[in-house]
């Protein structure tokens, strides 16, 4: 049982570069979310899904977008990266509903030069 | 006012000492209430889970929430090295989660 995975680890991009972060899960969660964390800013919501063919808005969407085509996977991509995207991006899943307890992958460090 | 206020640290303390963090919030509407662990260069994970006010203990952590003043702690005693580590704290109204800013604690040998 994996969790939650999250490829790649690490990336650096230049300024304007088009990527895509990576998120799956095997525990058949419904609810995921990516969130973005920088230093001694804790953790900002980016964006969430509460189901396939559902995403919505967090505190930050601005320079990302989302999908979720299966329950598994739930791809970030940022389509012209800036300096004020470095940070590190955890994806996280969840059964949902009013059970809040995240399970959160190892994260992404991204830098933008 | 922030949502969510968590005093960042590093707070410092030598093995076995009693560690207290705490949180602060202004919604009235959160009702769940968690404190995540984050080790260094991993993500965060569970540590406690609390719904409502009261005391909820496990081994040697204890979480404490007092709805009525929006004040959240976590307690840990008899502290150890492999504690130190940034500790978020993180509640709930609805489908999404606010987080504090985190606070490292450092627990020397």
């Amino acid at each position: 049982n994996a969790g939650v995975t999250q490829t790649p680890k690490f990336r650096i991009l230049k300024i304007g570069q088009s990527m895509t972060l990576q998120c799956t899960q095997d525990m058949n969660h419904n609810y995921m979310y990516w969130y973005r964390q920088d230093p001694g800013m804790g953790l900002k919501l980016i964006y969430y899904s509460v189901g396939a063919g559902i995403t919505d808005k967090g505190e930050v969407p601005n320079g990302y977008n989302v999908s979720r085509s299966t329950t598994e996977d739930f791809p970030l991509r940022l389509e012209l990266a800036a300096p004020s995207q470095t940070s590190v991006y955890f994806c996280a899943s969840t059964w949902g509903g009013r059970d809040e307890k995240l399970f959160f992958g190892s994260g992404t460090q991204l830098s933008v030069l | 006012q922030k949502e969510v206020e968590q005093d960042p640290g590093p707070l410092s303390v030598p093995e076995g000492a009693i560690v207290s963090l705490n949180c602060t919030y202004s919604n009235s509407a959160f009702q769940y209430f968690m404190w995540y662990r984050q080790y260094s260069r991993k993500g965060p994970e569970l540590l406690m889970y609390t719904y409502s006010s009261g005391n909820k203990e496990d081994g040697r952590f204890t979480a404490q929430v007092d709805k009525s003043s929006k004040y959240i702690s976590l307690f840990i005693r008899d502290s150890q090295p492999s504690d130190s580590a940034t500790y978020l704290c993180a509640m709930s109204a609805a489908r999404t989660l606010t987080f504090g800013k985190g606070t490292m604690l450092l627990v020397s040998p």
